[in-house]
């Protein structure tokens, strides 16, 4: 079955750039009517929705973060991935990366990967 | 701030009923769906749709909707069902998704 996998520095400092890459293994990520997303959580707080990116290449982002996100998809790798600009304290947290796919009125995300931790400090 | 609202913490006594609510405005025209977050571990997704159930969901796990409110019920709620629920929907232009605060389920 399909399993995804992040990985990526767990120590960033500030105002440099987070970048974390999921792989997805047991499938291809250009199979099916699927969208692949990045959530974080900080210590202690809830889910927070960062963006998602589809096989075609087109992107969502969470308005709050949109000036310093970027997501892209690498097919021939199996891969996708997150890169986090100008980070602070406030962009540490758990990120995972997410199987995502919608219908007419839904969405859910129904494989996850388990998550890295990543600080952000000096 | 999240533009899905729920209720921070809620208890239910072992084999009781309970229900977990969402409310935002984006729920008029979409679905929410359902995910279970216990300590240490990714989420899982429990409900999806009207009322649909992954494959090894346990069918005491219900979802409906009404208006701008979504539910999770838990019918029979046992001491594993203790953990963090989050619903997640699209936010007001549908074409982003967002979650709700949590919330937190104790089992007595």
């Amino acid at each position: 079955q399909v399993q995804l996998q992040e990985s990526g520095p767990g120590l960033v400092k500030p105002s440099q750039t987070l970048s974390l890459t999921c792989t997805v293994s047991g499938g291809s990520i250009s199979s099916g009517s699927y969208y692949w997303s990045w959530i974080r959580q900080p210590a202690g707080k809830g889910l927070e929705w960062i963006g998602r990116i589809y096989t075609s290449g087109s992107t969502n982002y969470n308005p709050s973060l949109k000036s310093r996100v970027t997501i892209s998809v690498d097919t021939s790798k199996n891969q996708f991935s997150l890169k986090l600009s100008s980070v602070t304290a406030a962009d540490t947290a758990v990120y995972y990366c997410a199987r995502g796919w919608q219908q007419l009125a839904h969405d859910a995300f129904d494989i996850w990967g388990q998550g890295t931790m990543v600080t952000v400090s000096s | 701030s999240s533009e899905l609202t729920q209720d921070p913490a809620v208890s239910v006594a072992l084999g009781q009923t309970v229900r977990i609510t969402c409310q935002g405005d984006s729920l008029r025209s979409y679905y929410a769906s359902w995910y279970q977050q216990k300590p240490g571990q990714a989420p899982v997704l429990v409900i999806y749709g009207k009322n649909n159930r992954p494959s090894g969901i346990p069918d005491r796990f219900s979802g409906s909707s009404s208006g701008n409110t979504a539910s999770l019920t838990i019918t029979g709620a046992q001491a594993e069902d203790e953990a963090d629920y989050y619903c997640n929907s699209r936010d007001s232009s549908g074409n982003r998704g967002v979650f709700g605060g949590g919330t937190k389920l104790t089992v007595l």
